[in-house]
């Protein structure tokens, strides 16, 4: 089963905009991830945000985490043409548990 | 670091057709998933291993997919007999047991079409 909903399942701008996507859960999570997947390629771990904590930062992306409204956001700013691809968050109820994948958000960056 | 290798990229057969994928793991992960991704859809849980075991095979329809992974390190997929809706993509992806969290690396995938 799905975990739960990326919103939106689509987004289009342009070069140097920022981008955000949402995610929403459903169950009591460890950890929260985001992935992003190239057209035809697997996916890539992006950042990772612990189920304690707020806020994470890593270069152009930002994640916040908020457990109460089981929801999480990705931001990517100063979006370049190659950050084109889907995101994926993902979420595991305890360490050792299999990763569980939301519908994911594709994106385009246009130039 | 060698990633997760899968084979083949691509396939294609006629509903009833049996196939098989394989992975070859990132040296050294204990655990070992296969998903697999519909067009357009996040991916979904097939099984886990950890090491020849399996952890969790809940969604895996066992009527016609079947997995086992070798000596804790290889694994195979098999589809048998293949419906139209088993089209998708097949990833395979590989975790450290020794994290304290799942940080899963994946395949390229294989991607399967059923006429």
């Amino acid at each position: 089963s799905q975990q739960g909903e990326e919103d939106p399942q689509a987004l289009s701008i342009q070069e140097g905009e920022n981008a955000t996507m949402n995610c929403s859960y459903k169950t009591s999570i460890n950890n929260l991830q985001w992935y992003r997947q190239n057209s035809g390629r697997g996916l890539v771990h992006l950042i990772l945000i612990r189920s304690n904590e707020r806020e994470k930062h890593s270069g152009r992306l930002r994640v916040t985490l908020d457990t109460s409204k089981k929801s999480s956001s990705l931001l990517i700013t100063a979006s370049r043409a190659a950050d084109t691809a889907s995101y994926f968050c993902a979420t595991d109820e305890e360490a050792g548990t299999a990763l569980i994948f939301g519908k994911g958000t594709t994106l385009s960056v246009s130039s | 670091e060698a990633g997760v290798a899968q084979s083949p990229r691509y396939k294609i057969i006629e509903k009833r057709q049996s196939v098989a994928f394989w992975c070859n793991p990132i040296s050294g992960h204990a655990t070992l998933y296969w998903y697999q991704q519909i067009l357009g859809q996040g991916p979904k849980l097939l099984i886990q291993f950890q090491n020849n075991g399996v952890v969790d095979d809940s969604q895996l329809p066992k009527d016609r997919f079947s997995a086992e992974r070798l000596k804790g390190v290889d694994s195979t997929l098999k589809i048998q007999p293949a419906k139209l809706e088993d089209s998708a993509v097949y990833l395979c992806a590989s975790s450290s047991y020794l994290a304290s969290y799942t940080e899963a690396f994946f395949g390229q995938g294989t991607r399967l079409t059923v006429v």
